[in-house]
């Protein structure tokens, strides 16, 4: 089965950075997911990570070890509309299911 | 192209009741699971379905039920409803089985009282 955490909330002023810190325990990986969820919508695809290292878009980017079992989702130039609750999920490579970590609310402020 | 649909978007049950809900995928995808989310444990994986068959299943009693058509829609049922079924229910597709891609519908709103 996978363990996920990640910070229950976090704040930070418009136009800053913030990094949203995953870690996990899986018993077979098969990919990490970020998700973005507005309050009372869908969850909507941030990034994919299968291998490790940095991948970069645009304003956001999401960074993999998988010898550590750790992920961060970085949000440069901080926007209000980023405020949002981000998720964090893994894969199985036994039977790809997602696990979902209980996500991050980041609140920006002006 | 039209993104996951689901139906009802909000609904009110009382204890004891049975619902359904419905969920269009993407036109194409084949796969669609079901989530459960609430405050309390956030985002709680019920089941998959991959052409017709469940691939499947999380750890939730057997009120909770599923199937999907030939068409690719899926329908879920919790039967027997409990105070704590109140959630969102959340429906996500994919082309295929560990696609890099999920997307979800705006989910079910259920409310038990």
């Amino acid at each position: 089965g996978q363990n996920i955490d990640q910070p229950t909330e976090m704040t930070a002023t418009e136009g800053a950075i913030v990094q949203i810190n995953c870690t996990y325990q899986t018993s077979g990986f098969n990919g990490l997911f970020w998700y973005q969820q507005h309050a009372g919508e869908a969850p909507t695809f941030l990034s994919y990570n299968v291998l490790d290292g940095l991948e970069e878009k645009g304003r956001f980017s999401s960074f993999l070890s998988r010898s550590k079992g750790y992920s961060y989702l970085l949000l440069k130039e901080l926007q209000m509309k980023d405020s949002a609750s981000y998720l964090c999920a893994v894969r199985s490579s036994n039977d790809y299911k997602l696990s979902f970590g209980a996500g991050t609310t980041v609140t920006v402020r002006a | 192209k039209a993104g996951v649909t689901q139906t009802p978007r909000y609904l009110i049950k009382t204890r004891g009741q049975q619902v359904t809900l419905s969920c269009s995928p993407i036109s194409g995808h084949r796969s669609v699971s079901w989530y459960q989310q609430t405050p309390g444990q956030g985002l709680q994986f019920l089941f998959e379905y991959f052409s017709e068959t469940q691939r499947n299943k999380g750890n939730f009693p057997g009120r909770f039920s599923g199937r999907q058509f030939s068409n690719s829609r899926s329908e879920m049922n919790v039967s027997t409803l409990e105070l704590g079924d109140s959630a969102l229910y959340l429906c996500a597709s994919q082309d295929r089985v560990g696609a890099n891609v999920l997307t979800f519908g705006a989910g079910s709103r259920l409310t038990v009282l």
